[in-house]
């Protein structure tokens, strides 16, 4: 299975923007990535996801390198309330079974 | 749109015992899935369903078991036990599976065993 690799922590101050990097070297054309958050004691929290261009939502941006084999996670404007696990996934178009693999993700702290 | 729920958010049971983890999506998705979360880990999958009426396996299937009657239920049941299966369980849904789609989380269910 494609693996990807993210920092274990992260912090940002409030109101400035945070890049969340993830590296995934061994992707293969037919993976999209795709990023979750977990906030204390919730579920995963879908985020965003992309193939091969940079993507936009209202929550944040995706930007994927020339070659994808890293991608990073755009927050504008950290909040308290981004304060969470952010995990990147791997998840291949044409699987229909077993998709998901969840890593350790990176811890983001958000100081005031 | 409730999205995706489960019940209940809380159980202990004495090892032995047996129970059964309710997930409900009103989204009409096709696929579901539960997940098992363990402190300072990622989610590991246990089951999935591709529909109503069909099941698989996922990683970490061994002590569960499933069934999807109705699309929009999911059911977890644990026969007897075991304090190795003290965790946070999530289920999840998709519209379709694949990784073009993403999915939803329910709030999780936290058991412990004794």
């Amino acid at each position: 299975d494609a693996k990807t690799t993210q920092p274990n922590s992260m912090e940002s101050n409030e109101e400035e923007p945070v890049h969340l990097p993830c590296n995934h070297s061994t992707i293969s054309g037919t993976d999209y990535i795709h990023w979750y958050r977990q906030l204390p004691s919730q579920g995963p929290e879908y985020v965003i996801h992309g193939l091969t261009s940079n993507v936009n939502n209202r929550m944040a941006s995706l930007a994927i390198a020339e070659d994808r084999k890293s991608s990073t996670l755009i927050l504008h404007r950290a909040t308290l309330r981004d304060a969470a696990v952010y995990y990147c996934i791997l998840a291949d178009r044409d699987n229909y079974g077993q998709n998901f693999v969840f890593g350790p993700g990176t811890r983001l702290s958000v100081l005031p | 749109n409730a999205g995706v729920t489960q019940t209940p958010k809380f159980r202990v049971l004495k090892t032995g015992q047996s129970m059964t983890l309710l997930c409900a999506q009103d989204m009409n998705h096709e696929y579901m899935y539960w997940y098992r979360q363990d402190p300072g880990m990622g989610l590991r999958l246990i089951h999935y369903s591709v529909g109503e009426g069909t099941t698989a396996k996922g990683e970490v299937p061994d002590g569960y078991n499933v069934s999807r009657l109705k699309k929009q239920n999911f059911l977890l049941g644990l026969e007897s036990a075991a304090p190795s299966q003290t965790s946070v369980y999530f289920c999840a849904s998709s519209l379709i599976a694949g990784g073009a789609y993403e999915q939803y989380f329910g709030p999780g269910t936290r058991l412990t065993v004794t």
